[in-house]
């Protein structure tokens, strides 16, 4: 079965401690992103990246950061410098930059 | 730089009504389009994509969409709907390696 996951579904953190979200796909695609998503608000680009080794920042790129280590991965590490990181977060994936497939989203609240 | 505006942040209709969800972007040169669904707290699903050819363009449930270049748009239409496409609708467009999103349009289907 090909498709993208993304966990946990929900995460809990405490304010101040850094706090990875994991996003894993088997459809062999190059580029990956990772959106973030509030209530009205849409999807807002946090990073992405075309090829292993190399990332990209997006619109709201502050407090966050990621790796691209192996093409099948691409980790979101909240740090403690985010300062409003409750939110739903959505992985996704393309083959070539067009259409992208989403994961099923991790919603990180803060306590 | 793109940009998506769907008009409506809400829209709702009866059952078995058609209904109309409007999407303009910024831009007319060449561009692919896409609308995607979201369920309450699932990742996001390509519903159908405008890359060239044939305006209209469909998905298997019955949604189609029609890209129209001299008014920039790619309105969303279903001729009946159901009580299960209650769900948030994301237009979106091409830029570069990145698609550009919509705030989103919340779909409520009225008994």
């Amino acid at each position: 079965d090909g498709g993208i996951t993304q966990s946990p579904k929900y995460l809990f953190r405490k304010e101040g401690q850094n706090v990875t979200l994991s996003c894993e796909q088997n459809l062999n695609h190059d580029a990956m992103y990772w959106y973030r998503q509030d209530p009205g608000q849409g999807l807002r680009l946090i990073y992405y990246s075309q090829i292993v080794n190399d990332f990209q920042k997006g619109d709201i790129a502050e407090g966050y950061s990621v790796s691209r280590e192996k093409k099948e991965s691409f980790p979101l590490t909240v740090t403690s410098a985010q300062k409003n990181p409750t939110a739903f977060y959505l992985c996704a994936s393309s083959m070539d930059g067009g259409t992208q497939y989403f994961g099923p989203g991790t919603r990180l609240t803060v306590l | 730089a793109q940009s998506v505006t769907q008009l409506d942040s809400q829209v709702p209709v009866f059952e078995e009504a058609p209904v109309e969800l409007r999407c303009n972007y910024s831009s007319s040169v060449s561009v692919y389009l896409f609308w995607y669904v979201q369920y309450p707290n699932q990742g996001l699903q390509l519903l159908l994509k405008y890359l060239s050819g044939s305006t209209l363009v469909e998905s298997i449930n019955g949604f189609e969409a029609e890209f129209n270049k001299s008014q920039t748009s790619f309105h969303l239409r279903k001729p009946s709907v159901h009580i299960s496409d209650t769900a948030e609708y994301f237009c979106a467009v091409s830029e570069d390696d990145k698609i550009i999103f919509g705030k989103g349009t919340r779909l409520h289907i009225l008994p």
